[in-house]
């Protein structure tokens, strides 16, 4: 069992859609948890960063952390066709420059 | 914010040759930098921890003396990939942290290499 899973996707969604995209984890001692974005032949981009449950909301984006239950989500609402990229969940064990361990990816396209 | 700088952004070399690639933080002093290889379609996965003045930490199955690390300065870390085979080819990405993580990570834009 990997230690990150990610739902594999890829989705499709019209533009203007919510988005909901997701990631287990069994490392309860997990404690940083960020999203990515990647865009092709990129280097990923940082979207959001969080280490506690509960929401934290950027703009059109919502990180939502559940460590009881080791689930967390990524909402993106109003998507539009340049939020179309494969998205990373990450997340890493507390201390200082540690390593990121990262869900597959979901691809996302999101149609005008 | 925090700039990650990666160079070159794709090479194409011939098999036998090695290439270097380049890691600078643009705005602040690393510590420590990680290097991750990509294929097609995949996540990221960890090769090696960059740390300065010392040596790499490699993940298991990484050839320490395929993939040389140098990390010499608080802002430049080196990924020379020596005899390099088609295998090699992949999408290499480097990634550090003003805060040592405490505000996640910034990544690289990535060098596409192909070993012909």
């Amino acid at each position: 069992q990997k230690e990150v899973e990610q739902d594999p996707g890829p989705l499709s969604v019209p533009e203007g859609a919510i988005v909901s995209l997701n990631c287990t984890y069994s490392n309860s001692a997990f404690q940083y948890f960020m999203w990515y974005r990647q865009y092709s032949r990129k280097g990923p981009e940082l979207l959001m960063y969080t280490y506690s449950s509960g929401n934290k909301e950027d703009g059109r984006f919502t990180a939502q952390v559940d460590k009881s239950s080791k689930y967390i989500s990524l909402f993106i609402r109003d998507s539009q066709p340049s939020d179309s990229a494969t998205y990373l969940c990450a997340m890493s064990l507390p201390g200082s420059a540690r390593q990121l361990t990262f869900g597959s990816g979901t691809q996302l396209t999101v149609l005008p | 914010g925090a700039v990650v700088s990666q160079h070159p952004s794709w090479v194409i070399c011939k098999s036998g040759t090695s290439v270097k690639i380049e890691c600078r933080s643009l705005d602040f002093q690393a510590t420590t930098m990680f290097w991750y290889r990509q294929f097609p379609k995949q996540s990221l996965m960890l090769m090696a921890t960059s740390n300065e003045g010392s040596k790499a930490t490699y993940e298991q199955g990484v050839e320490k003396d395929k993939f040389l690390i140098n990390h010499a300065s608080l802002t430049l870390s080196t990924l020379t990939v020596t005899s390099a085979h088609p295998e090699d080819s992949s999408f290499y990405i480097c990634s550090a942290s003003p805060g040592g993580g405490a505000d996640g990570y910034t990544f690289g834009s990535g060098t596409r290499l192909t070993v012909v």
